[in-house]
């Protein structure tokens, strides 16, 4: 499974858009580039997914260049409750789910 | 839609002593997943199940540890003569079992060994 390095930590005012970009050298062909996020004393809450170029849902939008060696999860206008640990993931389904989780990006949001 | 739901929220214990832990997936879910996660550190696979079958189990999963899933709905997992070092969060996890799907976490059960 491809190593994911992002920013340990990340700080914010409400009503900023926040770019939290993470590298993926090793990615192959068949991974796709997931993006959950985690409260304290909650699991973790998948947010977007994406092979290439640009996604985007009402929550996130991630950017993925050609090449797939990082990916950006943008979030637009924050509030205080995005306040959250954000891991960036990079998986291939061989039959299931194995996700591998760094540390994340613990993003702190204020006022 | 109910979520995935984990039993106890909260779990403290001696250790010697034996713990089970119980996760209800989301009803239409096959697949079920275990992962542990300490403080400051991001979630590592424990073990997953396809149904009834236990199909894949970490090697952090020692032979105190044993998870199962009876009947292919709820599971458990049990921790046998607890050490202070199994002290973390618990998540379960499950999905639909489709390519490149999307998990779903349970709040967790946050396991204190004294």
């Amino acid at each position: 499974l491809a190593k994911t390095t992002q920013p340990i930590s990340m700080d914010s005012y409400e009503g900023q858009e926040v770019n939290i970009t993470c590298s993926h050298n090793n990615i192959a062909t068949n991974d796709y580039i997931t993006w959950y996020q985690q409260f304290p004393s909650q699991g973790p809450r998948f947010i977007i997914q994406g092979y290439k170029t640009k996604v985007t849902n009402e929550v996130a939008s991630l950017f993925i260049p050609a090449d797939r060696k990082s990916s950006t999860l943008s979030l637009p206008r924050v509030s205080l409750s995005d306040t959250a640990v954000y891991y960036c993931l990079v998986a291939t389904d061989t039959g299931f789910q194995k996700l591998v989780f760094g540390t994340g990006t613990r993003l702190l949001v204020s006022p | 839609d109910t979520g995935v739901s984990q039993n106890p929220r909260h779990k403290i214990t001696k250790r010697g002593q034996n713990v089970t832990f119980r996760c209800d997936p989301i009803s239409e879910h096959n697949r079920l997943y275990w992962y542990r996660q300490t403080l400051g550190q991001g979630p590592e696979f424990l073990t997953y199940f396809q149904n009834e079958a236990q199909l894949e189990k970490s090697r952090l999963l020692s032979d105190r540890f044993s998870a199962e899933r009876p009947k292919g709905s709820f599971s458990t997992l049990e921790i046998q003569r607890t050490e202070q070092g199994d002290s973390a969060m618990y998540l379960c996890a499950s999905s639909l079992g489709v390519a490149n799907e999307k998990l779903f976490f349970g709040s967790g059960t946050q396991l204190s060994v004294l």
